[in-house]
């Protein structure tokens, strides 16, 4: 069971196309991170947020924290085909430990 | 800098066996957590090894067990292995414990069980 729910589940569009990606718990979470896993690879950090309500960009990706510090959003502009890969949402809890959703599978096509 | 690295990279085993896989730490890591990723699913995390000593431990039987070495390397061992147990098996390393910590994943050991 996770205890972080992803939407959705898969995501596929066109190059230049936006998407959003979804990460929703009944939990609060000191931290959450967002990682990218490719096949055949382990999971990439792409960012921590970890004040409820902060906006961080990394380039074309920006990354949203409710305010309740309950769930999180990735928005990706103008996508490419490198974007394509598992998105991965994991939050920090009280045991300090890594809890992760089950991904969203998003493919670009060009 | 040299990244976080596991062996093997693929296995099979037969039911009821026993299998041991390894992690090397990225330089400077004294940390070192390990999750299992079934297929479509996200990674569940296994326990956690810092200073030699488990820090943590996921919701996993007792037959799931590990090590961790004065060089910060790990392993993970599995005793009576059954199907359910195939899944992708990864390796984090981070310098701290605590989840905030930046962690740093191997590649991942691909254990197929039959």
């Amino acid at each position: 069971t996770q205890l972080l729910e992803q939407s959705p589940q898969f995501l596929s569009i066109q190059e230049g196309e936006n998407l959003t990606v979804y990460c929703n718990s009944s939990s609060v979470f000191s931290s959450l991170q967002w990682y990218r896993q490719e096949p055949g690879e382990g999971p990439v950090l792409l960012v921590t947020v970890v004040t409820g309500g902060e906006v961080k960009k990394l380039k074309r990706l920006t990354f949203q924290f409710g305010d309740a510090r309950k769930d999180s959003s990735l928005h990706i502009t103008a996508a490419q085909p490198g974007d394509t890969g598992l998105y991965l949402c994991a939050g920090v809890g009280n045991d300090y430990k890594l809890s992760f959703g089950a991904g969203t599978t998003v493919t670009v096509r060009a | 800098e040299t990244g976080v690295t596991q062996s093997p990279t693929h296995l099979i085993k037969t039911r009821g066996q026993q299998v041991t896989l390894r992690c090397s730490s990225q330089s400077g890591h004294n940390t070192v957590s390990w999750y299992q990723q079934a297929l479509g699913q996200g990674p569940q995390f296994i326990f956690q090894y810092y200073r030699e000593e488990e820090n943590g431990r996921g919701n996993f039987p007792p037959r799931f067990s590990g090590l961790q070495f004065p060089n910060y390397s790990s392993e993970l061992n599995v005793n009576a292995l059954e199907l359910d147990d195939s899944a992708l098996y990864l390796c984090a390393s981070s310098w701290g414990t605590g989840g905030n910590s930046p962690h740093h994943f191997g590649n991942g050991t691909r254990l197929t069980v039959t």
